[in-house]
């Protein structure tokens, strides 16, 4: 049964850097056909899609988010990460962790399995 | 940047059929996938590739895409539908990866 679960610190302080983790369960990381995403949802708004990796460290970041975010895996821990820079108050929300399948070809993209989500709050 | 547009509110009575638009101008060429989220809990997937439906997800979810426009379907609406539900497409080059505003069902 695939599990994902976050993990990070849930306060960090404004222009400071949020980190957080994704370890996967059930699943290898290494799995050639899955990326591994990051999506966000701010208190009360929608879901917006931060960025994707694979396990060769092939990755898709959104381009409004691109300067300031650094995803990463490890397959050794089989768990992929999340680094977002110079916070503000605006990037307080959940973070989920989610397998993204991309098949270009295909046509195909979409997000299978999520974690539950850790909320990340950004206040002095 | 990319926009997929979807009603914020969709409200209808148990047991009647309630659909929930998602626009967008790349939808002709691109698949639509929809998910489902109930308060407090992670998105589910309901809805992929316009018309697919994941094991588990009851029979009463179905999708349908005509022109710059898709559609998820709920038939005979329960009580437990109740929940916000999310379109998610990209733009025609792939690049932006992007989830409609949400909608919020209300079965009542």
């Amino acid at each position: 049964q695939l599990h994902l679960q976050e993990s990070g610190p849930g306060l960090v302080k404004p222009s400071e850097t949020l980190s957080l983790t994704c370890t996967v369960f059930g699943d290898s990381i290494r799995s050639s056909a899955y990326y591994w995403g990051w999506i966000r949802q701010s208190p009360g708004k929608g879901l917006e899609w931060i960025a994707s990796i694979l396990y060769t460290g092939s990755s898709y970041y959104s381009q409004s988010l691109e300067s300031r975010v650094t995803i990463s895996v490890d397959t050794s821990k089989n768990h992929f990460s999340l680094r977002l820079s110079s916070v503000t108050a605006a990037d307080t929300a959940v973070y989920y962790c989610a397998r993204h399948l991309i098949v270009v070809p295909a046509g195909m993209d979409k997000f299978d399995f999520w974690g539950q989500g850790t909320l990340v709050t950004v206040s002095s | 940047s990319y926009e997929l547009t979807q009603p914020p509110s969709v409200s209808v009575s148990p047991g009647q059929t309630a659909r929930i638009t998602c626009s967008g101008d790349a939808l002709p060429k691109k698949y639509a996938y929809w998910y489902q989220q109930k308060s407090g809990q992670a998105p589910v997937l309901v809805i992929y590739e316009d018309t697919k439906r994941p094991s588990g997800i009851p029979e009463r979810f179905s999708g349908s895409s005509s022109g710059t426009t898709a559609t998820l379907t709920i038939s005979g609406a329960r009580v437990e539908d109740d929940g916000d539900y999310y379109c998610y497409s990209t733009d025609s080059s792939g690049i932006h990866r992007v989830f409609g505003g949400g909608t919020k069902l209300t079965v009542l």
